[in-house]
């Protein structure tokens, strides 16, 4: 079946720095990736929507210039942090669409960012 | 916004047993699914049900549209079946899923 891998699993950084989250599908082609923050003990959140190739879009209230997403092949979108401030930190999942599969999506395993 | 509330919020049982989520929405929503969360945090697709009833294993779920809710039956509960069950809906045609709080679910050996 089809698999997004996401690295790091975890991350911590100091205040200040940035970090690149990694999410790649290892066995189809994604047109659309979405990347979620999730706090602890509540749902998720969408983040953005990245297609390959253009510009994120991204969801009200979302910094676009703290979280910068980049979707630069059909398998491999990256979300880098930057600035990085402790309330930065929290649960970060990726979820892939694959290309012409109704309703196909698949989560990356999140990466848990801790920002000291 | 649409309102998603799924019942009940925690929910603890031992294994063997049975149990229904609930998912109820304020209003229609498009492509309904069921997602469940591994204490690790991976998320995994149980279905895809906009209508109708489903069943994969001791898994089933059933969306009556018209009512608005879908409900996820478990049955002859695991620990491996431990979690947060999430229903979520898309907006429309762009595929953003909206997801519900969620039941954390806690199936005791």
């Amino acid at each position: 079946g089809a698999v997004v891998s996401q690295h790091p699993s975890r991350v911590i950084c100091k205040s200040g720095t940035s970090v690149k989250i990694e999410c790649r599908s290892l066995d189809f082609q994604a047109t659309t990736m979405f990347w979620y923050r999730q706090f602890p003990k509540q749902s998720l959140m969408l983040m953005a929507t990245s297609n390959e190739g253009s510009k994120a879009t991204y969801e009200q209230g979302v910094e676009k210039d703290k979280f910068l997403i980049n979707h630069a092949s059909l398998t491999l979108s990256t979300l880098t942090v930057t600035s990085a401030h402790p309330e930065d930190s929290s649960f970060y999942i990726c979820s892939a669409r694959e290309a012409g599969v109704f309703y196909g999506y698949t989560f990356g395993s999140g990466t848990r960012l801790t920002v000291v | 916004g649409i309102q998603v509330e799924q019942s009940p919020p925690d929910l603890i049982l031992q294994e063997g047993a049975n149990s229904t989520l609930r998912c109820n929405f304020s209003d229609s929503v498009n492509n309904l699914q069921w997602f469940h969360q591994n204490p690790w945090g991976q998320l995994i697709n149980l279905f895809y049900i906009p209508s109708g009833t489903k069943q994969n294993g001791r898994l089933s779920a059933t969306t009556v549209a018209t009512e608005r809710y879908s409900l996820l039956y478990i049955s002859s509960s695991q620990t491996t079946d431990s979690g947060v069950y999430f229903c979520a809906y898309d907006k429309g045609s762009n595929y953003k899923l909206t997801f519900g709080k969620g039941t954390l679910l806690t199936v005791n050996p």
